[in-house]
């Protein structure tokens, strides 16, 4: 299994630009994550879905972040527009059922300037 | 809200010392609790996941144990490798929930 899929792993843009970050989860994980770590706040859960509807998106801060999951494997994170406090790794972490151990991708690495 | 503090932020050791790591919480009602490892530039692994009913749990040189009535926890690895380096986080969750609650981790430096 090649596990959690994200990509891109770095992505460089300024501020105001639209960025969409992707995630493949692991085949046959009905949950699925988003996270953003920063050094300031460490790990902060953004949004929760569950067979590819979203339940919990408590953690979203502003509206310029939304987030899909059009199928089983594949969601996107946007944030439009970005500003330089987005910057951050934001991690997509999937697992079997919502309270089994998550699996987490390798991140990607967001910098606006 | 739950809290989670991992104390010291920073550890380095000699190789063969054996590693205490330690994660206190909060909020001490039942919990699950797991430990994380992240190597630099990567994601999260999960160690070793302590259900709300157990008191511990051993995978190899790994030991980590929960004491629910003082929200605490501590990681033992035994006999510390150089390719032990990483930082190690732990995470609170409710029983029959999803959301993890993390500590800042504790960053560990084995040394040859």
């Amino acid at each position: 299994d090649a596990g959690v899929i994200q990509s891109p792993r770095h992505e460089v843009t300024e501020m105001g630009q639209e960025v969409t970050l992707r995630c493949k989860p692991i085949s046959g994980h009905n949950s699925l994550f988003w996270y953003r770590q920063t050094m300031m706040r460490g790990l902060e859960l953004l949004i929760y879905f569950n067979n590819n509807v979203p339940i919990d998106d408590s953690g979203m801060p502003e509206d310029r972040f939304s987030a899909k999951m059009p199928n089983a494997s594949f969601s996107t994170l946007k944030i439009q527009p970005s500003e330089p406090r987005d910057s951050a790794v934001y991690f997509c972490a999937s697992s079997p059922t919502p309270t089994d151990t998550q699996y987490f991708g390798p991140g990607t690495r967001l910098t606006v300037l | 809200k739950q809290e989670v503090t991992q104390i010291p932020a920073a550890l380095s050791v000699p190789e063969g010392e054996n590693l205490v790591l330690n994660c206190s919480f909060t909020d001490s009602a039942i919990y699950n609790l797991q430990w994380f490892r992240q190597d630099p530039g990567k994601g999260l692994t999960s160690l070793l996941l302590i259900q709300s009913s157990q008191r511990e749990q051993t995978s190899g040189r790994l030991n980590a144990s929960l004491d629910k009535s003082s929200g605490r926890s501590t990681l033992y690895i035994a006999a510390s490798q150089p390719g032990d380096s990483a930082t190690y986080l732990c995470a609170v969750s409710p029983p029959n929930d999803y959301k993890l609650s993390f500590g800042a981790g504790t960053t560990v430096t084995v040394r040859a």
